[in-house]
């Protein structure tokens, strides 16, 4: 049974400081890490997306993966209200045509 | 780029009919798409992967007779409902994945509400 947990929060933050959510995952021959971004009653989006071990930057966002530790994590650096959502954490085991693990979110809060 | 749409966006139908769901991959053409399902406060559930041309490969638990997936094309997934009951009310939200990437792109999703 392929596991994928993140703390379920909620997770508060002030504005302008840095967010950090986490999650770990079971199956050890994952290969892909994403991170959604999902407000309420709307669809998932997709923030971020990992292969390599290390840390990977795209603007305000750095994810970081540890395969080792079977950890993934998500940075927000400047936290901003827009930011406030749930996030999703993803895991690809890789090969053939599997969808997506995801685990339950957490729930970010920033504080204006 | 990477665009799906769903239609409905939001239908209530009386407990017995069925209910079809279109997911279209707009600016891309998807080889595999996803079906998935979420009810309040949980988290999102894979139901059925389906790839252009052949049979949807069903979750453990989802009843293939009741959902039925049809992608005739590379842009075109359709999941029916048939039968709905109270119990399948719920937010369904498909995605779609092009080539040999694994990042998957989700339609703003379909909340059905069954009476």
């Amino acid at each position: 049974q392929k596991e994928v947990e993140q703390n379920s929060g909620p997770l508060s933050v002030p504005e302008g400081a840095i967010a950090s959510l986490n999650c770990t995952y079971s199956d050890r021959g994952s290969q892909s890490f994403f991170w959604y971004r999902q407000y309420s009653g709307k669809s998932p989006e997709l923030i971020m997306f990992i292969y390599s071990n290390g840390d990977k930057e795209d603007g305000r966002f750095t994810a970081q993966l540890n395969k080792a530790s079977q950890y993934v994590s998500l940075l927000i650096r400047d936290s901003q209200p827009s930011d406030s959502a749930t996030y999703l954490c993803a895991v690809h085991s890789g090969g053939g045509a599997d969808g997506l693990t995801f685990g339950k979110g957490t729930h970010l809060i920033i504080q204006p | 780029g990477a665009v799906v749409s769903q239609h409905p966006s939001w239908v209530i139908c009386k407990s017995g009919t069925s209910v079809k769901i279109e997911c279209r991959s707009l600016d891309f053409q998807a080889t595999t798409m996803f079906w998935y399902r979420q009810f309040p406060k949980q988290s999102l559930m894979l139901m059925a992967t389906s790839n252009e041309g052949s049979k949807a490969t069903y979750e453990q638990g989802v009843e293939k007779d009741k959902f039925l997936i049809n992608h005739a094309s590379l842009t075109l997934s359709t999941l029916t409902v048939t039968s709905a009951h109270p119990e399948d009310s719920s937010f369904y939200i498909c995605s779609a994945r092009g080539g040999a990437s694994d990042e998957q792109y989700f339609g703003p999703g379909t909340r059905l509400t069954v009476t």
